[in-house]
């Protein structure tokens, strides 16, 4: 078994569609999770990150961490063209200096006008 | 800012032939990290140096691959000789010195890609 499983995809939604994506883990040391965004032939850049379990919002981005399941989802509201990317979760047991990082496989999410 | 610098942006070699790839980190970022990333697949860590000292390259395949980080700024990556299973994104990767809880974002340059014939 992958410590991070994630579904490649592809997804395609028409504009202002909401979008969920979501990954599972098995490693229970992983305590920091991220969701970075790539766009085509450019590197990773990193959209939203949780300590622990719980939510955080941004703007039209909410991600969510259940530890209980090893899961975490990024919803993405009101989808924009513009969103269209791979979208990669990342996960460690730690985030300060020294870290590891472990990604899943990346969802390619394609926004249509 | 500026931000991380790789070159070459593409490379294509034929197999056994050697190549070398360049970083240039954020300044003052103290990590620098060499991913591998395989078309359709999320990055995976080849090395991590803190400063010029090597903190992990457990799956760095020695063999053929070898990283060094002179005086803890630029880096190279080098392979000798390719296979054609190395065909693949090469992205080097920064974060600053940190401490405490708060996550430590890494930074990362737009890759090198690189197509073994």
């Amino acid at each position: 078994q992958k410590e991070v499983e994630q579904d490649p995809g592809p997804l395609s939604v028409p504009e202002g569609a909401i979008v969920s994506l979501n990954c599972t883990y098995s490693n229970s040391a992983f305590q920091y999770f991220m969701w970075y965004r790539q766009y085509s032939r450019k590197g990773p850049e990193l959209l939203m990150y949780t300590y622990s379990s719980g939510n955080k919002e941004d703007g039209r981005f909410t991600a969510q961490v259940d530890k209980s399941s090893k899961y975490i989802s990024l919803f993405i509201r009101d989808s924009q063209p513009s969103d269209s990317a791979t979208y990669l979760c990342a996960m460690s047991a730690n985030g300060g200096s020294n870290y590891k990082l472990t990604f899943g496989k990346g969802t390619l999410l394609t926004v249509n006008p | 800012e500026a931000g991380v610098a790789q070159s070459p942006r593409y490379k294509i070699i034929e197999k056994r032939q050697s190549v070398a790839f360049w970083c240039n980190p954020i300044s003052g970022h103290a990590t620098l990290y060499w991913y591998q990333q395989i078309l359709g697949q999320g990055p995976k860590l080849l090395i991590q140096f803190q400063n010029n000292g090597v903190v992990d390259d457990s799956q760095l395949p020695k063999d053929r691959f070898s990283a060094e980080r002179l005086k803890g700024v630029d880096s190279t990556l080098k392979i000798q000789p390719a296979k054609l299973e190395d065909s693949a994104v090469y992205l080097c990767a920064s974060s600053a010195p940190t401490s405490g809880l708060s996550y430590n974002e890494q930074f990362f340059g737009p890759g090198t890609r690189l197509t073994v014939l």
